[in-house]
């Protein structure tokens, strides 16, 4: 049972970089996409972005300028930095695995558990 | 890319059934049978109740299913339940190679 684990710092200051790992346990990073979603406060899920885990990325347009997600498969952990965050960027932060065929992302499963991130000075 | 659309709030009493849409374009829900929906308790992860427009992956209630009509897709759930009180969010695969999420909808048992 693959499982994910968000981890990093909880206040970022604005304009600074937001930095987050997630470490997969459980299974093999191989052959799967791995994702980054959000989600503001008592708002919507956001698609960040994902990496597939031969290092090829995919990000939403709208953060595509600030947005670098890389990947180690030698620690089964992959990463994402949010670069120049303002109190916009104030979120859950979840990591997830999708699920492949060829091309195309089927769908999101399983989840992290969520890392809330608030931007403030 | 814009986000699928679906209605705010959907309620029914327990035992009924409700069905919630979520539409979106050629480029997303039509074009593509990668539409998944996701079910999120308060405070919680999401979690996958379909996949692929109408599959239910293991230990989800068959009380769940989902359907496709060209640019909207639908969940249904059947035999509402207490349990069932959440938000609920459908998913799809895009022609950009992205993923795009609903507005969300919460499921209110009267």
């Amino acid at each position: 049972q693959v499982q994910l684990q968000e981890s990093g710092p909880g206040l970022v200051k604005p304009s600074e970089t937001l930095s987050l790992t997630c470490t997969v346990s459980g299974g093999s990073m191989s052959s799967y996409y791995w994702s980054w979603i959000r989600q503001p406060p008592g708002k919507g899920l956001e698609w960040i972005g994902y990496i597939y885990y031969s290092g090829s990325t995919n990000y939403n347009s709208s953060l595509k300028s600030r947005v670098t997600i890389s990947v180690d498969t030698s620690k089964n952990q992959y990463s994402l930095k949010l670069s120049s965050v303002t109190a916009a960027d104030t979120a859950v932060y979840y990591c997830a695995r999708g699920a492949r065929h060829g091309n195309y992302v089927r769908w999101i499963d399983p989840w992290g558990q969520g890392t809330q991130v608030t931007v403030s000075s | 890319q814009s986000a699928l659309t679906q209605p705010a709030s959907v309620s029914g009493s327990p035992g009924q059934s409700i069905t919630i849409s979520c539409t979106g374009t050629s480029s997303d829900v039509g074009d593509y049978n990668y539409v998944s929906w996701y079910q999120q308790h308060p405070g919680k992860a999401p979690k996958l109740m379909i996949y692929d427009v109408i599959y239910r992956p293991s230990g989800v209630s068959d009380r769940f299913s989902g359907s496709k009509s060209g640019n909207t897709a639908s969940l249904t759930i059947s035999g509402l339940q207490a349990e069932d009180e959440a938000d609920y969010y459908c998913g799809s695969f895009t022609s950009s190679s992205t993923q795009v999420f609903g507005t969300g909808t919460k499921v209110t048992v009267l």
